[in-house]
């Protein structure tokens, strides 16, 4: 596609309970990124792939958070047990190489809601 | 990755120049300097990028001084569409690739 598309765009669910965001990044781009912007916030990393190399997780704020991208294109943000803390905007994008030589290109976010 | 300091808040008259800066002065030889921007309830947005050299593109201009330890974005003829949060970034060219923001200056273009 023409852009980084993410999806659902708004998401509310019961304290709890598992989510899955999605991210479908640029065709062709080999990194991929997940940030979470939480009201009023800056961005904070939470993890990075990048073609067949092992993930860096460094920024996952707890195990109840993990990722994974399936043939190097989809990826998936999946948040277990969540709770009212987890709400926040998830951000993904993706950039052509691994290196921040290129800009990376944001998708439009998932809004979670935890309740 | 050396850390940078944005002022909060700017104001800038439509039409006339946004000069946004940043200082950066602990950063080494090997790390660039990155701008995005993010408009109110979207992604955020590469703007331009530079190591030693001043750059340009369509969207802004990025002059680095001499020592590399501040750098000023510079927006020609600011819009009202202009109005966001501006983040400078410094990293290296490392594998990991990852851009760590800060909280940017948030530039409120004025009619």
């Amino acid at each position: 596609g023409a852009g980084v598309s993410q999806s659902p765009s708004n998401k509310v669910t019961e304290k709890g309970k598992d989510v899955e965001l999605r991210c479908d990044p640029i065709s062709g781009h080999t990194a991929l990124y997940w940030y979470r912007q939480s009201l009023g916030q800056g961005l904070e990393f939470l993890i990075y792939f990048q073609g067949n190399s092992a993930p860096d997780k460094s920024g996952l704020p707890s195990d109840r958070f993990s990722a994974e991208r399936t043939g190097g294109s989809v990826s998936t943000l999946t948040i277990q047990r969540t709770q009212q803390e987890d709400s926040a905007v998830y951000l993904c994008a993706s950039s052509l190489q691994g290196t921040t030589n290129y800009g990376y290109t944001f998708g439009s976010g998932t809004r979670l809601t935890v309740v | 990755d050396a850390k940078t300091t944005q002022p909060t808040s700017m104001d800038c008259a439509e039409g006339r120049a946004a000069n946004l800066p940043c200082n950066h002065s602990t950063i080494s030889g090997n790390e660039y300097v990155y701008w995005y921007r993010q408009i109110h309830s979207q992604g955020p947005q590469y703007i331009i990028h530079g190591l030693k050299n001043n750059e340009t593109n369509e969207m802004a201009s990025l002059i680095i001084t001499e020592d590399r330890k501040s750098s000023t974005l510079i927006l020609p003829h600011a819009t009202l569409r202009d109005t966001a949060v501006y983040y400078c970034i410094v990293t290296g060219s490392s594998n990991t690739g990852k851009l760590i923001f800060g909280q940017g200056t948030t530039l409120q273009v004025k009619p």
